[in-house]
């Protein structure tokens, strides 16, 4: 059964900090790992990855793939009270392109 | 664009009651999919579709339906209302991978529906 798995699911820090989300995956026909981000609505893209070892930055955030352990990292730095939000990752089948998501990430960022 | 758009964003439904969930996107994607969420939870794909006419089941499709007649429309059909489908309701549409450019999933605004 496929399955991804994020940690930790709640986490609360002050405004400045680093924060590191995990992300382990088991996909048949893996094609590619998401990260969205999710405030009061519907979730809006972040990131795509396909290769291992590649980073992909916007801005504070960074994030990295490793296809041999399964697993993926989304990193905020110097975060900011609007980074508050639901972080979802997602695993992607090959074919129909269909997301398989972790349950979620609840990022608190106190002033 | 409008993008994705979803009707209703609210229902209430009684038990055995029946409706359909509308979703229109005007970006020419080929695929559109249904999920539902749980609180506290991530994302369940409820039933997804490859094309105008293809349709198929996701993780959780048992309660629903859903029919494709044109590459705008994914409408997504409850039958039987029951507590269990208290949930929101997200649809989502992509191009093909194969058609080249990102294909990563871009999100309606969802349907909040509870089942009394």
């Amino acid at each position: 059964e496929d399955k991804v798995v994020q940690s930790p699911l709640s986490l609360v820090v002050h405004e400045g900090d680093t924060v590191t989300l995990n992300c382990s995956y088991e996909v048949t026909n893996f094609r590619s790992l998401l990260w969205y981000k999710q405030e009061k609505k519907a979730p809006t893209f972040l990131f795509m990855l396909t290769s291992s070892g590649i980073e992909k930055k916007s801005g504070r955030l960074s994030s990295i793939l490793d296809k041999k352990e399964l697993f993926s990292i989304l990193n905020i730095t110097a975060t900011q009270t609007g980074d508050s939000a639901v972080y979802l990752c997602a695993g992607e089948i090959q074919g129909a392109q269909k997301l398989v998501f972790g349950q979620g990430t609840r990022l608190t960022i106190n002033p | 664009n409008a993008g994705v758009t979803q009707t209703p964003k609210f229902r209430i439904l009684k038990i055995g009651q029946s409706m359909t969930l509308q979703c229109a996107q005007d970006m020419n994607h080929n695929y559109m999919y249904w999920y539902r969420q749980d609180p506290g939870m991530g994302l369940k794909l409820i039933y997804y579709s490859v094309g105008a006419g293809i349709t198929d089941k996701g993780e959780v499709p048992n309660g629903y339906n859903v029919s494709r007649s044109t590459t705008e429309d994914f409408p997504l059909r409850l039958e039987l209302a029951a507590p269990s489908q208290t949930s929101v309701y997200f649809c989502a549409s992509s191009y093909s991978f194969l058609a080249g450019g990102n294909n990563e999933q871009f999100f309606g605004p969802g349907t909040r529906l509870t089942v009394l």
